[in-house]
């Protein structure tokens, strides 16, 4: 149990268009989520958190009209990348709190997207 | 404020040889401690963590940690290391009163040679 996936897992795209990348826990619902950025060989950063139906929290220095993130259900969080441009090239993993008891309960991450502006 | 150091960028260690990464942790109240393994180009995978109770903690393929309080430390270690425990390693400290935000520290890369 406690499974989040995230489509797609890798994109390449041209520099100015948007890219939405998904993020779902696919066996507990998730009123919170959280998305992180990882830079080659560096620690994750984290960027937001989704809140369902609210709007996100971001962290100091991320640009909210750059990554619009949408917390429209349970199990789905989405983020997306607009105008992008070859600095937003990234490994991007989103993660899940699942608040039920049990062995279950914690915070639990995709296996990320790769994004490649070209 | 929450932080997690990890002081060295990479390990190295010899298969066989117990290995140790380091991690440690500034927080408000009390810590919620875990750690991470990342292979290349995959999400992170959990080991362990530290809530409360037994200063030593069991997790996922024979790794361990120690809570040390007095050196805000919270060590991963492994008595004997594996080629295929090479990877990248991170420990995080979860923020009980903000979301349940994770911070992670920088990260140890870890290199087991034959």
């Amino acid at each position: 149990g406690a499974v989040v996936s995230q489509h797609p897992s890798r994109v390449i795209c041209k520099s100015g268009t948007s890219v939405k990348i998904e993020c779902r826990s696919l066996d507990f619902q998730a009123t919170t989520m959280f998305w992180y950025r990882q830079f080659p060989k560096k620690s994750l950063m984290l960027m937001a958190t989704s809140n369902e139906g609210s709007k996100a929290t971001y962290e100091q220095g991320v640009e909210k009209d750059k990554f619009l993130i949408n917390h429209a259900s349970l199990t789905l969080s989405t983020l997306t990348v607009t105008s992008a441009h070859p600095e937003d090239s990234s490994f991007y993993i989103c993660s899940a709190w699942n608040a039920t008891s049990g062995i279950s309960r914690g915070q639990f991450f995709g296996p990320g997207t790769r994004l490649t502006v070209l | 404020a929450q932080s997690v150091a990890q002081p060295e960028d990479q390990v190295n260690v010899a298969e066989g040889n117990p290995l140790t990464v380091k991690c440690t942790y500034s927080v408000s109240g009390n810590p919620y401690l875990f750690w991470y393994v990342q292979y290349p180009n995959r999400g992170l995978q959990f080991l362990l963590k530290y809530i409360t109770g037994d200063n030593l903690v069991k997790g996922s393929y024979g790794f361990e940690a120690e809570f040390n309080k007095s050196q805000t430390s919270f060590h991963l270690k492994k008595p004997s290391a594996l080629v295929s425990d090479s990877a990248l390693y991170f420990c995080a400290v979860r923020v009980l009163y903000n979301f349940n935000k994770f911070y992670f520290g920088s990260g140890t890369k870890l290199n087991v040679k034959p």
